[in-house]
């Protein structure tokens, strides 16, 4: 089975850095990825991690560690726009892509 | 522009009815999950087809079916629906290979069991 885990809310300041952690097990693993929903809308493509590492995109970083099974979102210069629901899946093998529950992000002003 | 295209955005059903939810992909993927999201409970798997009549079961398969005739449709089935059934389903497709950020997602279908 897979588990995944990350915090259920953040509350940031906007200008702010804000990172949002992930840790996941799985049978298999083919790639990390987060995604940006807001209320009543589907997710949005972030990013996509499937090497050590550190992808950065504009305003927005994505981190993994494979071997520790963990994973971050790091997003800079917070805007009041950002505030939104940050959902962290992996892909297993056979492409079996499973979601956590999501990080509720609110950031004020 | 990849387009993933759910056929009803928001249904009102009455309990034991049988439901129908469609998907339809236009980029040839092989891979396309059916899912469903609920507040504080995330995105859950229920379904998920990596070819033309093949299917497996995701996390919570139990009360839906789906199927897979051709390779663009991936619909959902809810043989009698139930009040607990009620939530927003999203449908979503890949290529097989490296997914990358190849994976799109519709715009999401609300249902409401009455």
């Amino acid at each position: 089975g897979q588990n995944i885990d990350q915090p259920t809310e953040m509350t940031a300041t906007e200008g702010a850095i804000v990172q949002i952690n992930c840790t996941y097990q799985t049978s298999g693993f083919n790639g990390l990825f987060w995604y940006q929903q807001h209320a009543g809308e589907a997710p949005t493509f972030l990013s996509y991690n499937v090497l050590d590492g550190l992808e950065e995109k504009g305003r927005f970083s994505s981190f993994l560690s494979r071997s520790k099974g963990y994973s971050y979102l790091l997003l800079k210069e917070l805007q009041m726009k950002d505030s939104a629901s940050y959902l962290c899946a992996a892909m297993e093998y056979g492409n079996k892509l499973v979601f956590g529950a999501g990080t509720i992000l609110r950031v004020k002003s | 522009d990849v387009k993933v295209t759910q056929s009803s955005r928001y249904l009102v059903k009455r309990t034991g009815e049988k439901v129908f939810l469609e998907c339809v992909q236009d980029m040839d993927h092989e891979n396309m999950f059916w899912y469903r999201q609920d507040p504080g409970l995330g995105l859950r798997l229920i379904y998920f087809s990596y070819d033309v009549k093949m299917k497996e079961k995701g996390d919570i398969p139990e009360g839906y079916s789906v199927s897979r005739e051709k390779k663009e449709r991936f619909s959902l089935i809810l043989e009698s629906a139930s009040t607990n059934q009620t939530s927003m389903y999203l449908c979503a497709s890949c290529p097989t290979g490296l997914p990358g950020n190849t994976i799109y997602f519709g715009e999401g279908s609300w249902l409401t069991v009455v």
